[in-house]
């Protein structure tokens, strides 16, 4: 069975710095997803990016970028230039691909990050 | 577009009362979830459907009921609750969007949260 795990229960940030959130996962499959969903106060989750297996490039969206490590499964999180926005918490979730995949996430026990001003 | 919706948004049982989440989505995904998310424990997948008529036990399925009748709808059932089933309860929807040879997304679509006491 995949399991996620997220060993970071809390992080802070000041404004304007970088943080790196970590995410392990465990699976014996080939071929999966990755994804980093943000969830803040108003307890809305959201997606912040997502990583195909097969793709050795790391995936990045405007401030998001994350670095994929297929070999050691660490699929960690870099959140540059940090906002008072982007204070929430941080899950991470795997997705087994298809054909053999059910569509089904699991999620890891999540990081809750403050940023500070 | 309202994307996924959940009723109701709050709701107090009793022990041994019943009841029932709506979650009603728009998108025509093909794919429904239900997730309770607990204190240090992340989201946790109760039970999910593949297409209308169909469903599955996810990780923690005990104690629930689900349906999907309509496509759009997926109903969470509680048929006695109990004190541990004290959650907040997450509807989502997914759908394979793109072609699987160049990189299908499924990211799910999530409502807004049922929060809901047993006492």
């Amino acid at each position: 069975a995949q399991t996620v795990t997220q060993s970071q229960p809390e992080m802070s940030v000041q404004e304007a710095e970088t943080v790196t959130l970590s995410c392990t996962y465990d699976t014996s499959e080939n071929n999966y997803y990755l994804f980093w969903y943000k969830q803040p106060p108003s307890r809305q989750m959201i997606l912040v990016i997502r990583q195909e297996a097969y793709k050795q490039q790391n995936a990045t969206e405007n401030r998001f970028s994350v670095n994929f490590q297929k070999a050691a499964k660490s699929f960690s999180l870099k959140i540059s230039d940090s906002q008072l926005g982007d204070t929430a918490m941080y899950f991470c979730a795997f997705m087994k691909g298809p054909p053999s995949g059910t569509y089904k996430y699991i999620f890891g026990t999540g990081t809750r990050l403050k940023v500070l001003a | 577009n309202a994307g996924v919706t959940q009723t109701p948004k709050f709701r107090v049982l009793k022990t041994g009362q019943s009841m029932t989440l709506l979650c009603a989505q728009d998108m025509n995904h093909e794919y429904m979830y239900w997730y309770r998310q607990d204190p240090g424990m992340g989201l946790r997948l109760i039970h999910y459907s593949v297409g209308e008529g169909t469903t599955a036990k996810g990780e923690v399925p005990d104690g629930y009921n689900v349906s999907r009748l309509k496509k759009q709808n997926f109903l969470l059932g509680l048929e006695s609750a109990a004190p541990s089933q004290t959650s907040v309860y997450f509807c989502a929807s997914s759908y394979e969007k793109g072609d699987r040879r160049y990189g299908a997304s499924y990211e799910q679509y999530f409502g807004p949260g049922t929060r809901l006491t047993v006492t």
